[in-house]
């Protein structure tokens, strides 16, 4: 069974432009969420898709969005690149059942802003 | 308001030897689940095991153990006889069903563990 992939692995941009960062769960998970790990820091959640709904958010301002479209595969899109966003961004999938899923992690895409 | 500490910022170890991760947590509901994961240097967190709040028995698998206590807000991770291939930062994390936003995973800061040869 083929685990949770993103694309791309690694993306450079400069300050002020707009990221796009994918994200295709397992096969017959309905959740995505999106995690940012800045350089020695934990993972700090920021977005969670279910059925194509954006349900919950973290702390992150408006330039953070994202969908899911129907196919659940995701979108993270990161306008008005700043430095800080420089980071490791992890997607997850689950089953969509809520609070006890296990979520599973897909290998990341490395942002780097310039 | 949901935390996750994990106080040890990095352990090294020499191989063979046993490990605990310590995890402590804080949290309001009476319904929650604990995680850890296991993130080796290639960036991609692999999960290890989960644990809800009912359930308050110990698990061992293979070299790996987790011991669950709600009396202290702990779920220490053990590593026994540790391998050069448990180098690794581990992570525990608790999801609890939270208030109008829907539930939300927090994350532990991480222990960084180094199992020397």
């Amino acid at each position: 069974e083929a685990g949770v992939t993103q694309s791309p692995t690694h993306l450079i941009k400069t300050r002020g432009q707009q990221a796009t960062l994918r994200c295709s769960p397992i096969s017959g998970h309905t959740s995505v969420y999106w995690y940012q790990q800045a350089l020695g820091l934990g993972l700090q959640f920021l977005l969670w898709y279910d059925e194509g709904e954006e349900r919950n958010r973290g702390n992150f301002p408006p330039r953070f969005s994202g969908r899911q479209f129907p196919n659940y595969s995701s979108e993270l899109n990161v306008n008005a690149l700043e430095l800080e966003d420089s980071a490791l961004y992890l997607c997850a999938s689950s089953g969509g059942q809520g609070v006890g899923d296990t979520q599973y992690f897909g290998p990341g895409t490395r942002l780097t802003v310039l | 308001a949901q935390k996750v500490t994990q106080a040890q910022t990095e352990i090294s170890v020499v191989e063979k030897e046993d490990v605990t991760l310590d995890c402590v947590y804080e949290t309001r509901d009476t319904t929650y689940y604990l995680f850890w994961y296991k993130q080796p240097p290639s960036g991609e967190l692999v999960f290890l095991i989960r644990r809800n709040s009912f359930d308050e028995q110990n698990e061992i698998s293979g070299r790996y153990s987790w011991n669950f206590q709600k009396s202290t807000s702990s779920f220490n991770f053990t590593i026994t006889a540790s391998q050069v291939v448990d180098s690794a930062v581990y992570f525990c994390a608790l999801s609890e069903a939270g208030g109008t936003g829907g539930f939300k995973t927090i994350f532990g800061a991480g222990t960084r563990l180094f199992v020397k040869a």
